[in-house]
């Protein structure tokens, strides 16, 4: 069956350390991916996506991730994080060949940040 | 807020009770989606519509669960005769259908307790 893997459960860092978040999907060809956030008491809401072309993508408060198709990757990254990114980061592709229908999601990373 | 909502937010329910659950997708969406998140998980796909039309559902949606979007605007999610296994956040997020370039906006979600 296809699957995503977040290879961190929790992740616990000091506010200004960089951040990268694994995530590994299991198939190849044709993929749009995507990083969800949660933030405490909050629903989930999208922080970026990857259709095509430059496989380094910006989304919101400063995160990216880079697609890197030999390694079937999509690892969410910030440079200096702050206390604000306490959250729970998930991925998430469509199934391959789907067509807008359901999204797979990762069992996601907890992420706290200490002030 | 134009956002997805959902309710009730909170619902306690004794087991063998039958529970219903309402979504209203933002106004200009045509596809809806049910989602099931269990603690420590990513979101589950159940079903989704694209206007009034089911268009697919997961193995997870026994036939103790069913969906409906009658007008092709609200949806419900009907659990009959519930079970402890059943207590999970149910989540319902819409898209606008525009291939594969979509983005699924998520609701609050709806936490049932089944005790």
């Amino acid at each position: 069956a296809q699957s995503v893997s977040q290879h961190n459960h929790h992740v616990i860092l000091s506010e200004a350390a960089s951040l990268e978040l694994g995530c590994n999907y299991s198939y190849g060809g044709t993929v749009n991916l995507f990083w969800y956030v949660q933030y405490p008491g909050q629903h989930l809401q999208l922080l970026l996506k990857y259709f095509s072309g430059d496989p380094l993508v910006k989304g919101i408060k400063g995160f990216e991730a880079e697609f890197i198709k030999s390694k079937f990757s999509f690892n969410l990254r910030k440079p200096s994080v702050q206390w604000s990114d306490t959250a729970e980061y998930f991925c998430a592709v469509p199934p391959q060949n789907n067509q807008g229908g359901k999204l797979i999601f990762g069992q996601g990373t907890e992420l706290s940040v200490k002030p | 807020d134009t956002g997805v909502s959902q309710n009730p937010r909170h619902k306690i329910t004794k087991r063998g009770q039958n529970v219903t659950f309402r979504c209203d997708p933002i106004s200009e969406h045509n596809r809806l989606y049910w989602y099931r998140q269990t603690l420590g998980q990513g979101p589950e796909f159940l079903t989704y519509f694209q206007n009034e039309a089911q268009l697919e559902k997961s193995r997870l949606l026994s036939d103790r669960f069913s969906a409906e979007r009658p007008k092709g605007s609200f949806s419900t999610l009907e659990i009959q005769r519930t079970e402890q296994g059943d207590s999970a956040m149910y989540l319902c997020a819409s898209s606008a259908s525009s291939g594969p370039h979509y983005e699924q906006y998520f609701g609050p979600g709806t936490r049932l307790t089944v005790t």
